[in-house]
């Protein structure tokens, strides 16, 4: 069985990085076709992919954010982590991690997890 | 970016209706389309993916289907568990862009 885990702060002060672990279990991140993608919802909005990693570290990142965001892996850890600099009052919203095989959407998801920026 | 066109944005409609979602991509994006399912407070759940295979545990009456550049999901008919919004999702090129939503109510 797939599950994954998100974790970090819940409030971060604008200018601040977010550091966020998406911590899984039930599939390995060096297994040829995995990745872990983050994605990201505005409260009252539609979700919005940020980044994904695959296991051959292949990494790919939205755009519009390509300089803020950094994703990286440990796999023997089991584990992603996802770093947003310069946190700004509109990255407020509620932050997942899912699971994906190649040519498949994503598949399974994290609870999410609620992050705030305020000052 | 690709754009993804959800619609209609909200939708309300009686048990057991034929209820029909679409997604226009603004390039072609051949089959790489994925459908979710959200319920409020709730993690998105994929029903769908390369735009008509039933993901493992997803019930019959949702079906996806394409048209050139165009989506669809139906629910067959439709039940008081399906009251959600529904979005698409394109994974062919990145970014991977998804809909504004679909919000289905039970009248």
């Amino acid at each position: 069985q797939i599950t994954l885990k998100e974790s970090g702060p819940t409030l971060v002060k604008p200018t601040q990085t977010l550091t966020l672990t998406c911590t899984f279990s039930g599939f390995s991140l060096s297994t040829s076709g995995v990745g872990v993608g983050w994605i990201r919802q505005p409260p009252g909005e539609a979700p919005e992919w940020l980044a994904v990693v695959h296991w051959n570290d292949a990494n790919h990142y939205r755009s519009s954010l390509k300089s803020r965001l950094t994703v990286t892996k440990d796999t023997s850890k089991n584990q992603v982590v996802l770093t947003m600099t310069n946190m700004d009052p509109v990255d407020t919203g509620t932050y997942y991690c899912a699971h994906r095989q190649v040519a498949f959407g994503l598949g399974v998801w994290g609870q999410g997890t609620t992050v705030t920026v305020s000052s | 970016d690709i754009q993804m066109t959800q619609s209609p944005s909200t939708l309300s409609t009686s048990v057991e209706d034929r209820v029909s979602i679409t997604c226009r991509a603004s390039q072609s994006i051949d089959s790489w389309l994925a459908w979710y399912q959200q319920k409020p407070g709730k993690a998105p759940k994929i029903l769908i993916s390369k735009a008509s295979h039933l993901e493992s545990g997803v019930p019959s009456r949702f079906s996806g289907s394409e048209s050139g550049t165009e989506f669809t999901l139906t629910i067959s008919s439709l039940q008081p568990d399906d009251s959600a919004s529904y979005y698409c999702q394109q994974y062919h090129s990145y970014p991977w862009t998804f809909g504004q939503g679909t919000k289905v109510e039970i009248k």
